[in-house]
């Protein structure tokens, strides 16, 4: 069964540094998102991506992030300036008719 | 936006007993799954289940979207499917709104 791929699987963090999260998506599938669950809440939509824009932010998905896909595999989150509040799980996910399917997951520490 | 509440929120269940998760949705959807969410934190698709009812194995989904009400069954249940389960819909625009969870202890 086609999988969504994340790295790393857990990464940690000072505060105020640039981390990237990566994803590498379903082939065939068109849309692209990122979700976040902060310890012990419930999974929170942060943006979707299509035809190599942003077709949907929440709130969440202030300036301190931004979405992009560098090549025709990768997909990626990027944090400019991480906070102590931005410590969570961060899932990749990509759409199609049937449904979505969604990675492992990156989990965040920020310290 | 739409609502989508879970119940019960926690439950605890014996191997080999049987559970019915509910999942109440605010308005009409185009798209429904289940995902259960294993100790290390990863989402594992369940169901696509918009409307009808769909098994795999010990597990069953039904979704009544007249009705505005998913249930998911597990049957004969396993330590290995304690975790927390979620309900997501999505109404329209693409993207994913899920409950709050029920989270599931299956004690040996």
């Amino acid at each position: 069964e086609p999988e969504v791929t994340q790295t790393p699987s857990h990464q940690v963090t000072q505060m105020g540094q640039e981390v990237i999260l990566r994803c590498v998506p379903i082939s065939n599938h068109l849309y692209f998102y990122w979700y976040r669950q902060i310890l012990g809440q419930k999974v929170e939509f942060l943006v979707s991506f299509y035809n190599n824009e942003i077709s949907e932010k929440s709130e969440i998905f202030d300036d301190q992030f931004s979405v992009e896909r560098p090549d025709g595999s990768n997909f990626t989150l990027k944090i400019r300036s991480t906070k102590l509040e931005d410590s969570a799980m961060y899932f990749c996910a990509s759409g199609a008719a049937y449904g979505y399917t969604f990675g492992s997951g990156t989990r965040l520490t920020v310290v | 936006g739409i609502q989508v509440e879970q119940s019960p929120p926690d439950l605890i269940l014996q191997e080999g007993a049987n559970s019915t998760l509910r999942c109440n949705f605010s308005d009409s959807v185009n798209n429904l799954q289940w995902f259960h969410q294993n100790p290390w934190g990863q989402l594992i698709n369940l169901f696509y289940i918009p409307s009808g009812t769909k098994q795999n194995g010990r597990l069953s989904a039904t979704t009544v979207a007249t009705e505005r009400y998913s249930l998911l069954y597990i049957s004969s249940s396993q330590t290995t499917d304690s975790g927390v389960y979620f309900c997501a819909v999505e109404r329209g625009s693409d993207k994913l709104v899920f409950g709050a969870g029920t989270i599931l202890r299956v004690k040996s």
